[in-house]
């Protein structure tokens, strides 16, 4: 699986968008950008993946550059409870069910 | 409504007690998996298994086990091997032969006394 650097923290206010950056610099082609969100003390939940075109659903947005090397996940109007870790993860989509490998994140904190 | 359950939440055991943690899903998934989380860090794989009567280590085995007798169940013990086991445990499981949308439950903190 590709390696991915994303920022330690990030503030946003409450009502604006949260955007969160992640590099996958070494990713190759058939590797999914995945995101996952940790609440505290709470399992992981999953959010959205994409390949190489945007993808958008109920929760989020998720932007991949043209050449795979870094994606944004967009939370279009941040509330409070967005406050969590957010994990960008990058691995091919047939796994063979292999587990995920997930790094230390990005703390989002939401502001009131 | 589907989901995951880990039972309890919290878990207290005194030094070199070994200690079960339950895991149950009624999602019909194949796949099962344990975590594990310090604080401040990722998650770190324990062991997982893809179908019943089957099961792989993950990168930090030593010191637990596991079994999977039914595909809805995948109980972790902890054994007194395990060195720091004071931590919160995490099972998850995979929908299907093809995803990686992973599915969590609330998670066991342990505390070893």
């Amino acid at each position: 699986d590709a390696k991915t650097t994303q920022p330690p923290s990030m503030d946003c206010a409450e009502g604006r968008a949260a955007n969160l950056p992640c590099n996958h610099s070494t990713i190759s082609g058939n590797e999914y950008v995945y995101w996952y969100r940790q609440i505290h003390s709470q399992g992981p939940q999953y959010i959205i993946h994409g390949l190489k075109n945007n993808e958008t659903n109920e929760m989020a947005s998720l932007i991949i550059t043209e050449d795979r090397k870094s994606s944004t996940l967009i939370l279009p109007h941040a509330t409070l409870r967005d406050t969590a870790v957010y994990y960008c993860i990058v691995r091919v989509g047939d796994t063979g069910r292999r587990a995920l490998t997930f790094g230390s994140g990005t703390r989002l904190q939401v502001q009131p | 409504d589907g989901g995951i359950t880990q039972s309890p939440k919290y878990l207290f055991r005194k030094e070199g007690q070994n200690v079960t943690l339950s895991c149950e899903q009624n999602l019909n998934h194949d796949a099962m998996y344990w975590y594990r989380q310090d604080p401040g860090q990722g998650l770190r794989l324990i062991y997982y298994s893809q179908i019943v009567n089957d099961f792989q280590k993950g990168d930090i085995a030593e010191g637990y086990s596991v079994s999977r007798e039914k595909k809805e169940s995948f109980p972790l013990t902890v054994t007194s091997a395990q060195k720091n086991p004071t931590a919160f445990y995490l099972c998850a499981s995979t929908k299907g032969q093809v995803s990686n949308e992973q599915f969590f439950g609330p998670g066991t903190r342990l505390t070893v006394l």
